[in-house]
């Protein structure tokens, strides 16, 4: 595609309850990211996804994060049972070469505003 | 520990002045840097991309540089408009790990 694309835009959800976020990168962008974005704060890294490497899932925060990405382009990110500090924008990023290669120039997705009642 | 700074967190000036925004840096190693913008309640918006082996990148009226030897990176914005009112935050990426380090940002303000 053109850009990034998130969504949802904006999710509402109660507490207890599993949401999944999704993001489709550019097309041909090898390189993928998830962030997060609170009220305030700067962006935390979530997870990385090179290719078909083993994705880098150092900076998910707990147990009910996960995320996949299939055939090399979609990804999915999952939160179960919510809790009302998940509640941030959450960005996806695509880059085209590897960041090792010194290049690598990111592009992020509109973020998927999730909040928890 | 690899962290991104970014000072000051907010700046207020006249539309028509040029201005500077500095983002400093742990670790002179650094892979690449970047400056994006982000408008309220919208994604991050690529500016500049500084590889390590570059000392400066120009786009119409930005120009970025980079001193790795003091860990530190300058976006120039001449001839501010009351559209460049955003957040403007750098993000570095270290030959360890995976991530690129973001500093908390600039919001700027250019008063018509």
């Amino acid at each position: 595609g053109a850009g990034v694309s998130q969504s949802p835009s904006n999710k509402v959800t109660e507490k207890g309850k599993d949401v999944e976020l999704r993001c489709d990168p550019i097309s041909g962008h090898t390189a993928l990211y998830w962030y997060r974005q609170s009220l305030g704060q700067g962006l935390e890294f979530l997870i990385y996804f090179q290719g078909n490497s083993a994705p880098d899932k150092s900076g998910l925060p707990s147990d009910r994060f996960s995320a996949e990405r299939t055939g090399g382009s979609v990804s999915t990110l999952t939160i179960q049972r919510t809790q009302q500090e998940d509640s941030a924008v959450y960005l996806c990023a695509s880059s085209l070469a590897p960041r090792s290669l010194q290049n690598g120039e990111l592009f992020f997705g509109e973020g998927s505003r999730l909040t928890v009642l | 520990k690899q962290e991104v700074t970014q000072i000051p967190a907010a700046l207020s000036v006249p539309e028509g002045e040029n201005l500077v925004l500095n983002c400093s840096f742990t670790d002179s190693a650094i892979y690449n840097l970047q400056w994006f913008r982000q408008d309220p309640g919208k994604g991050l918006t690529s500016l500049l991309l500084i590889q390590s082996s570059q000392r400066e990148q120009t786009s119409g009226r930005l120009n970025a540089s980079l001193d790795k030897s003091s860990g530190r990176s300058t976006l120039y914005i001449a001839a501010s408009q009351p559209g460049d009112s955003a957040t403007y935050l750098c993000a570095v990426t270290w030959s360890t790990g995976n991530q690129f380090y973001f500093g908390t940002g600039t919001s700027l303000t250019v008063i018509p």
